[in-house]
């Protein structure tokens, strides 16, 4: 089966740097995803890591390791606009491009 | 990237009534996927639209119920049929242009009363 963990909600401050773990057990892996979803909108693409280790893009940087299991989402310079549901998604098969994805963890940053 | 329209953005039916939720895509893709999203959950995939042949459904959905088309590779559509409230979620189609990105349509908000 599959199983994609995340934390349900977190808090932090206007400015800080936050840390999204997500933990995964799946059949397969081919590549990890994150993406950002605002309350009533689609998800939209922040990260892709297939390999390990850190793929940085700007504020938002990605972590993976694959042998742990583990990716980790970090948002530096937090702003308010920041506030919105974070997902962990992970592609299971070669040549296969469906998404298994995380609940979620919706991030609120507060001033 | 790919430009994904997707319509109607929402609506509200009768339950017993089936909704027919159309995706456009500006270029033409491989791959094309529905999912659903329930009230405070994540996503979850309903099917994989195939060009030229039958869906491909995950366990816990079937083709009576959510029949898709996809007549050639710039465009898809789900039907919810035979809606009840249980339906009630958004529906959103997603493109995969290669090995590394997916895109998500703007989705389309269902409501059944």
């Amino acid at each position: 089966g599959q199983n994609i963990d995340q934390p349900t909600e977190m808090t932090a401050t206007e400015g800080a740097i936050v840390q999204i773990n997500c933990t995964y057990q799946t059949s397969g892996f081919n590549g990890l995803f994150w993406y950002q979803q605002h309350a009533g909108e689609a998800p939209t693409f922040l990260s892709y890591n297939v390999l390990d280790g850190l793929e940085e893009k700007g504020r938002f940087s990605s972590f993976l390791s694959r042998s742990k299991g583990y990716s980790y989402l970090l948002l530096k310079e937090l702003q308010m606009k920041d506030s919105a549901s974070y997902l962990c998604a992970v592609r299971t098969g070669a040549g296969s491009y469906q998404l298994t994805f995380g609940k979620g963890t919706k991030l609120s940053v507060i001033p | 990237s790919a430009v994904i329209s997707q319509k109607p953005s929402r609506d509200i039916c009768q339950r017993g009534t089936s909704l027919t939720i159309q995706c456009q895509v500006d270029s033409q893709v491989t791959m094309m996927f529905w999912y659903r999203q329930q009230p405070g959950q994540s996503l979850t995939l309903i099917a994989t639209a195939n060009q030229g042949s039958e869906a491909t459904y995950e366990s816990g959905f079937v083709i009576d119920k959510f029949p898709i088309s996809r007549p050639n590779l710039t465009f898809s559509t789900l039907t919810v049929s035979n809606m009840s409230p249980e339906d009630s979620s958004i529906y959103l189609c997603s493109v995969s242009t290669g090995n590394t990105e997916a895109f998500f349509g703007q989705g389309t908000r269902l409501t059944v009363v």
